[in-house]
């Protein structure tokens, strides 16, 4: 069974600053897929960045890039310029490419202090 | 717009009581998913449909049942056989139904179940 472990419960920053979010999974899968969702105080969860498992080229999204090391299974989220709207809890998740099931980690609270 | 409701936004049950939640999609996804989220946890899925007329339970569907009659709509009862009911439900579509391929899933804004 895949796994999806996050070992930062709560994480803060300063604003203007980078951080970066860890995540590691479990899978003998070698076709699969990736994602970092935010959940800010609304509640409401927003996809980040997703990364094809096939693709070795690392994704960005504006202020937003991973870290894709898949022999380690290895999953980290750098946010550049943090700004105050990055607060939130943000979630890695693995995709079964079968059945399209998510998998979410425990979750990191990151909090953006000005 | 499209996008994804879910309602109502808060619910209270009293104990031994079943519920419904509603969660309807005007994006034509064919694939739907519920989860549920407990305070400072990850999301765990509890049931998904990939088609009309199909589900398959999740990792906690105990207590749970769906229906899926309308490509629109994958209402959740939660019976009074869960034991835990009280946390935060998650409704969610993307576009692979039997044919399946990676795509993101959308979420809705959720409902907040308190058993009283």
């Amino acid at each position: 069974a895949q796994t999806v472990t996050q070992s930062q419960p709560e994480m803060s920053v300063q604003e203007a600053e980078t951080v970066t979010l860890s995540c590691t999974y479990d899978t003998s899968e070698s076709n699969y897929y990736l994602f970092w969702y935010k959940q800010p105080p609304s509640r409401q969860m927003i996809l980040v960045i997703r990364q094809e498992a096939y693709k070795q080229q690392n994704a960005t999204e504006n202020r937003f890039s991973v870290n894709f090391q898949k022999a380690a299974k290895s999953f980290s989220l750098k946010i550049s310029d943090s700004q105050l709207g990055d607060t939130a809890m943000y979630f890695c998740a693995f995709m079964n490419s079968n059945t399209g099931k998510l998998i979410f980690g425990q979750g990191t609270t990151l909090q953006v202090k000005p | 717009d499209g996008g994804i409701t879910q309602s109502p936004k808060y619910l209270f049950r009293k104990e031994g009581q079943n519920v419904t939640l509603s969660c309807e999609q005007n994006l034509n996804h064919d694939a739907m998913y519920w989860y549920r989220q407990d305070p400072g946890q990850g999301l765990r899925l509890i049931y998904y449909s990939q088609i009309v007329n199909d589900f398959q339970k999740g990792d906690i569907a105990e207590g749970y049942s769906v229906s899926r009659e309308k490509k629109e709509s994958f209402p959740l009862t939660v019976t009074s056989a869960q034991k835990n009911p009280t946390a935060f439900y998650l409704c969610a579509s993307s576009i692979p139904g039997l044919f399946s391929s990676y795509n993101e899933q959308f979420f809705g804004p959720g409902t907040r179940l308190t058993v009283l």
